[in-house]
């Protein structure tokens, strides 16, 4: 199956600091999703993006399908950006629409 | 629009009862998928339904089921429960099997 890898697995930043989230997938998809974990548990929507680039306020993010990678980029970063952040992808046969997840970037924005 | 729903949103049982989860999709989502999230194993597909067909089903045992309404609506149930089983259980609804997915609020579940 589908490989999912994020990095790094950690991150750590004072706020108003940049960063860059990275997504590498093994094989062609035709959905890719980017999520933010809250601290409840729930996965919040941030980008639908299997291909091309997006861009919602401060976040931003590029996939490169031929390339098999995604970036997820988070400018001026501020407290609230705290938490993990998960790339999913789904191969799309047609028939089914599962995800599958990496084990996500845990990033800490510190005052 | 009301997003996905599920309940109930926290819930404990003893080892051997079994457990009934809930989730309503967005309105005029069809598809329904079920994932577990543990410190362990990460987030994990369970199974997916879209017109009251599962469409597809992770590689859990036989002791965990579900099911889809006509309304879309969905349940799974786990038997025989577990130590291990204590997790986040996340359902996710979209209109359709290759769309978008949006995830609710989540149930978790404590096996002692």
């Amino acid at each position: 199956g589908i490989q999912v890898e994020q990095s790094p697995p950690d991150l750590i930043l004072q706020e108003g600091a940049n960063s860059t989230l990275r997504c590498n997938f093994s094989d062609s998809v035709n959905n890719l999703q980017w999520f933010h974990q809250n601290p409840w548990g729930q996965l919040i929507n941030l980008f639908y993006i299997p291909s091309g680039t997006k861009q919602n306020g401060r976040l931003s993010a590029t996939t490169v399908a031929t390339e098999r990678y995604s970036l997820l980029y988070i400018s001026s970063s501020q407290t609230t950006d705290s938490g993990v952040y998960f790339c999913a992808v789904a191969r799309g046969s047609g028939n089914t629409g599962k995800l599958i997840f990496g084990q996500g970037t845990t990033l800490q924005v510190k005052p | 629009k009301a997003g996905v729903t599920q309940t109930p949103r926290y819930l404990i049982k003893t080892r051997g009862q079994q457990v009934t989860l809930s989730c309503s999709p967005i309105s005029g989502h069809r598809s329904v998928s079920w994932y577990q999230q543990t410190p362990g194993q990460g987030l994990q597909f369970l199974f997916e339904y879209f017109s009251e067909t599962q469409r597809n089903k992770g590689n859990f045992p036989g002791r965990f089921s579900g099911r889809q309404f006509s309304n879309s609506r969905s349940e799974m149930n786990v038997s025989t429960l577990e130590l291990g089983d204590s997790a986040l259980y996340l359902c996710a609804s979209g209109k359709g099997l290759e769309s978008e997915q949006f995830f609710g609020p989540g149930t978790r579940l404590t096996v002692l």
